[in-house]
């Protein structure tokens, strides 16, 4: 079975611009989650999708991040325009369940330069 | 929301000693602490979890224990190898009702 994969695997972009990542959770899973890893500091939420549904995205720093999962399937996260403090290692995580064992992703490292 | 704290942020063993990492969390109601592993280059996997019913798991050379009082729990890894030097990271939720929080991590190195 294949796990939850990221895309792409780094990403360098210039301020101003913008950037999509790309995550496919693990088959049949609906909960899909977006998390992001700053140099040194926690594993932030960011956002929550049921479905096609966003559950919760009360981690969403601003309005310059737009995540999607149209079908329910795959989800994107857009960030534009990016800004320095956005870079960071940006996870994608899926679960059966919601607040239960969930999957990550490789991650993806944004560096806005 | 849960706020969770976890200490040291990094931490040096040599080959065959005990490591043990700790994490305090905030919202009483938290029921599910999963502990992840990331090694370089990988995300973040699973290696073992703890349910706020019991208070003890052991699974091999790794066990957690969970004081729901205290709110604090830990991660105890023994006769550690290099090949458990990695970033832990822990993380409590309400199952099936929230979202996990996770702490800052902790950078393990086993030293041969």
């Amino acid at each position: 079975e294949a796990g939850v994969t990221q895309f792409p695997s780094h990403s360098v972009i210039e301020k101003g611009q913008t950037v999509t990542l790309r995550c496919d959770p693990i088959s049949g899973h609906d909960n899909l989650y977006w998390y992001r890893r700053v140099m040194g500091k926690e594993i932030k939420f960011l956002l929550h999708f049921v479905k096609e549904s966003k559950q919760d995205e009360s981690g969403m720093p601003n309005n310059r991040f737009l995540a999607e999962r149209t079908g329910g399937t795959y989800s994107t996260l857009k960030v534009q325009p990016a800004e320095l403090e956005d870079s960071g290692v940006y996870f994608c995580a899926s679960s059966q369940l919601r607040g239960a064992e969930a999957f990550f992703g490789q991650g993806t490292r944004l560096t806005v330069v | 929301g849960e706020n969770v704290e976890q200490h040291p942020s990094t931490l040096s063993v040599q080959e065959g000693d005990s490591a043990v990492i700790k994490c305090t969390y905030s919202d009483s109601a938290s029921n599910y602490f999963p502990w992840y592993k990331q090694e370089l280059g990988k995300g973040p996997q699973l290696i073992i979890d703890i349910r706020s019913n019991v208070g003890e798991k052991k699974d091999q050379r790794i066990a957690v224990t969970l004081n729901k009082t205290a709110k604090h729990f830990s991660l105890h890894i023994t006769e550690t190898q290099p090949e458990d030097s990695a970033v832990y990271f822990c993380a409590a939720s309400i199952s099936h009702n929230n979202d996990m929080r996770f702490g800052a991590g902790t950078r393990l190195t086993v030293k041969p």
